[in-house]
């Protein structure tokens, strides 16, 4: 079994404020690494793709992945209350075509 | 229109009854997935195809079958259907360039088994 770990939240930062989302893997061989935002009632949608050691910026997000702690994270700079929804961390499997998903943070942004 | 679309978006059927789920792409992807999402599980795969006529199992499959006659078209059916099959049900397809491969979405269908 893949596992792919989130804090369930809720986290709850105020309107301008850095959120930080975190993710931990189990399986060393993983090699893509994704975050999804799930808005109630939508289906999820890609905004982050992470492959390599370091930080990934694009816009107000910022995606960071260490390997050797199998860790990813997602920042999420100026938050804005849009950003409030379910965030999915997933993990692409060693043959690369299966995704294993974590259950999901909740984030809410406090105008 | 182009993507990923799934029908019906509703359904309540009841205990014992078979039910379809249908699944469209219009992309010619090669694997195709099924999820179902229930609160505190996240998102669990039930069955997986890599191509026409190649399905197999996923971590949920128990109560479903899949078949894929067509690369477009992925159906689930819901052979005797119970109520701890009542979830949001996706289909997923993957696309893959190079190294990377991205998962899409279609919108879910909401499942109510009564």
């Amino acid at each position: 079994q893949k596992e792919v770990e989130q804090n369930s939240g809720p986290l709850s930062v105020p309107e301008g404020a850095i959120a930080s989302l975190n993710c931990t893997y189990s399986d060393r061989v993983s090699q893509s690494f994704f975050w999804y935002r799930q808005y109630s009632g939508k289906s999820p949608e890609l905004i982050m793709s992470i492959y390599s050691n370091g930080d990934k910026e694009d816009g107000r997000f910022t995606a960071q992945l260490n390997k050797a702690s199998q860790y990813v994270s997602l920042l999420i700079r100026d938050s804005q209350p849009s950003d409030s929804a379910t965030y999915l961390c997933a993990v692409n499997s060693d043959t690369g075509n299966q995704f294993y998903f974590g259950t999901g943070t909740s984030l809410t942004v406090i105008p | 229109d182009a993507g990923i679309t799934q029908s019906p978006r509703y359904k309540i059927t009841e205990t014992g009854r078979q039910v379809t789920l249908m699944c469209h792409q219009t992309w010619s992807h090669s694997y195709m997935f099924w999820y179902r999402q229930d609160l505190g599980h996240g998102l669990r795969l039930i069955y997986y195809s890599a191509a026409a006529d190649i399905t197999d199992k996923g971590e949920v499959p128990d109560g479903y079958v899949v078949s894929r006659s067509k690369t477009e078209n992925f159906p689930l059916t819901l052979e005797s259907a119970t109520r701890s099959q009542t979830s949001v049900y996706f289909c997923a397809s993957t696309a893959t360039q190079g190294m990377n491969t991205e998962a899409f979405f279609g919108q879910g269908t909401r499942l109510t088994v009564v």
